[in-house]
């Protein structure tokens, strides 16, 4: 399997911040690589694939970077909306999931 | 506008099957590819199975020896079957749409459903 690993697990950030969340996986993936957001009681939202697509209807405020191993989200502007957990997903071959990160709002 | 619901029991006892179900209304079955995923509580996500309308399948090699996934075309619906359920199957199962590539599918996921609460207990 190919492990994601995502950095940090928490973070706290007032809302106008810029965030950044990284991803690693341990093995090149190119660019296939998905994000999503999960808010509590709410289906996994896709906000990113291909490491840097957004998702159609997805604010522009998010945009993915990255190839290979490395990889990150960053949130330009984080609103009061954007809180829950990120999720970072390779699909070279079988899907599999970072660990998240939960992101609050200060 | 497609959209998804699961449905099955939200609860089992050790050993027993899990059947879940999902219809697929407001579009065609054809439309996408399909997968199962679930959430344990207070985890991460983890990707069950894949499976298309003409019953090509793939499975998460950790749930290979347990998991089937059948379509039907005719209802629309798609289904999981997973035997011997234990605790460690306690989670939210959802089922999602993944887009077709030229040469078979892209493994990202749009979840156009709720998501269904399955727990497994004595």
């Amino acid at each position: 399997d190919i492990q994601m690993t995502q950095s940090p697990s928490t973070l706290s950030a007032s809302v106008g911040d810029r965030v950044e969340i990284t991803c690693r996986a341990s093995q090149t993936i190119s660019k296939w690589l998905a994000w999503y957001q999960v808010q509590p009681g709410n289906a996994p939202k896709l906000l990113i694939y291909k490491a840097s697509t957004l998702e159609s209807g997805v604010p522009s405020r998010f945009s993915g970077s990255g190839s290979g191993t490395e990889f990150t989200l960053t949130i330009s502007s984080l609103q009061p909306d954007d809180f829950g957990t990120y999720f970072c997903q390779q699909y070279l071959n079988y899907p599999t999931f970072g660990q998240g990160t939960k992101v609050e709002i200060k | 506008h497609v959209q998804l619901q699961e449905s099955g029991p939200g609860l089992l006892k050790p050993s027993e099957t899990l059947s879940l179900t999902c219809t697929v209304s407001g579009g065609s079955i054809s439309d996408y590819d399909w997968s199962w995923i679930r959430q344990p509580p207070g985890k991460g996500l983890e990707w069950l199975g894949y499976i298309s309308d003409s019953g090509s399948t793939n499975y998460s090699p950790s749930l290979r020896s347990r998991l089937t996934l059948s379509a039907d075309t005719s209802r629309n619906q798609f289904s999981l079957t997973l035997s011997s359920v234990t605790a460690a199957d306690t989670a939210i199962y959802y089922c999602a749409s993944q887009p077709r590539s030229l040469t078979g599918t892209f493994y990202y996921f749009t979840f156009r459903g709720q998501g269904t609460q399955v727990t497994v207990s004595s």
